[in-house]
């Protein structure tokens, strides 16, 4: 699989639109991006993943360049409960990944 | 749908005794399980891979006869920390895999924080 880089940390309002970036210049042409994140002491929850279109979902949206060497998490209106750290992996769909994680990113919304 | 539980959510045991683990998928046939091990501040470390039937494959470093791990029915495994000692005190995932709901989707349970004394 390929690897991620993410910023260590990043901070923003409440309400305002959280942005996070994840490069992944050497993602192969089938693999696909998925986004978790890790609430304190809590398993990592699932956000959202794509392959080359931009998604949505109720959580959050994801957007990744049309050469697809980096994308972008945002959430649109961040709420303290959204203060975590979040985990960019690129995987392929079958069975045979195995999972691995960077460091992420730990976000810290603030009022 | 796609729920995985851990059992116990925390345990405290004295060091030398051991301590098992359960990781279970209640809506859904796991095929793969994935057990992680996170200390404070870190990332979640991979421990080892199991399918339902077969033994389990390990990661570097991870000791196999301290880390025993069943994975015996397609939602149900268990991670055995043996001869614990206060270096094993962690935070410790399971996650599983299927084919359903959402193919090839990994399903991650809420957690077990391991004390030893």
């Amino acid at each position: 699989d390929a690897k991620t880089t993410q910023p260590p940390s990043m901070d923003c309002a409440e309400g305002r639109a959280a942005n996070l970036p994840c490069n992944h210049s050497t993602i192969s042409g089938n693999e696909y991006v998925y986004w978790y994140r890790q609430i304190h002491s809590q398993g990592p929850q699932y956000i959202i993943h794509g392959l080359k279109n931009n998604e949505t979902n109720e959580m959050a949206s994801l957007i990744i360049t049309e050469d697809r060497k980096s994308s972008t998490l945002i959430l649109p209106h961040a709420t303290l409960r959204d203060t975590a750290v979040y985990y960019c992996i690129v995987r392929d769909g079958g069975g045979s990944y195995i999972p691995t994680f960077g460091r992420g990113t730990s976000l810290i919304v603030h009022p | 749908g796609a729920v995985v539980s851990q059992h116990p959510s925390w345990v405290i045991c004295k060091s030398g005794t051991s301590v098992k683990i359960e990781c279970r998928s209640l809506d859904f046939q796991a095929t793969t399980m994935f057990w992680y091990r996170q200390f404070p501040k870190q990332s979640l470390m991979l421990m080892a891979t199991s399918n339902e039937g077969s033994k389990a494959t390990y990661e570097q470093g991870v000791e196999k006869d301290k880390f025993l791990i069943n994975h015996a029915s397609l939602t149900l495994s268990t991670l055995t920390v043996t001869s614990a000692h206060p270096e094993d005190s962690s935070f410790y995932i399971c996650s599983a895999m299927g084919p359903t709901p959402r193919t090839y989707e990994q399903y991650f349970g809420p957690g077990t924080r391991l004390t030893v004394t």
